[in-house]
């Protein structure tokens, strides 16, 4: 299985600051279709994941600009610019190019 | 609008067969696939397996001797069977329509005698 190793595990953030996390995968994720299946989920407290980036970096819609996706191969990252509070939460990376599909860790994205 | 909703038992009793229902809207099963994904509490994301858009599956390897998804297009709902369930099971179970776009609420399961 594709282990997804993705950092920190907490990240202290202030209020319009900026936060970045990382996620590694064990193999490249690039399919066989040239496509990169790497996805980004905010989890709030008491809810779903919701969805904001796909394939690396496209934003889904109504994700604002403040996200942003970037990587490849096995090295991606998310960015979070002017941090609002409606940011916090546990972010998971999601690797879809390989079964079984596998998540990262998560990383808790916390007020400072 | 898309929208996914898990149904079944909140307490399962050791070594007993969970089923859940993912009732969905929408959409059309035959047009996307359907995952299943769980989340123990307090921990990370699981997942479990899927049901494609033609009917064929595809589960996790640590779960596959266990684990059965399938469904009923007329009624727009999948289904997941998962036996010898042990208290390692409990977990939020989420059904979601890839690339995980949309979930559905969660379902609580606590496996308990």
């Amino acid at each position: 299985d594709v282990v997804m190793t993705q950092t920190p595990v907490s990240l202290p953030v202030s209020l319009g600051g900026q936060a970045s996390i990382s996620c590694r995968s064990s193999q490249s994720l690039v399919h066989s279709n040239g496509n990169t299946y790497l996805h980004w989920y905010l989890q709030k407290p008491g809810q779903s994941p919701q969805l904001l980036i796909y394939r690396v970096s496209n934003r889904f819609s109504g994700v604002p600009d403040r996200f942003s996706g970037s990587g490849s191969g096995t090295d991606f990252t998310l960015k979070i610019s002017r941090v609002e509070p409606e940011d916090l939460g546990d972010y998971y990376c999601l690797q879809s190019t390989h079964f079984p599909y596998t998540f990262g860790a998560g990383t808790k994205l916390e007020l400072k | 609008q898309v929208q996914l909703k898990e149904s079944g038992p909140g307490l399962v009793q050791p070594s007993q067969t969970l089923s859940l229902t993912c009732t969905v809207s929408g959409f059309s099963l035959t047009d996307y696939s359907v995952h299943w994904v769980r989340q123990p509490p307090g921990k990370g994301l699981e997942w479990m397996g899927r049901i494609q858009s033609g009917g064929s599956t595809d589960y996790n390897s640590a779960l596959k001797s266990r684990l059965s998804i399938s469904r009923d297009t007329s009624k727009s709902q999948v289904f997941l069977k998962m036996n010898s369930l042990q208290t390692e099971d409990t977990a939020i179970y989420f059904c979601t329509r890839y690339p995980f776009a949309y979930w559905g609420q969660g379902t609580l399961v606590t496996v308990s005698s």
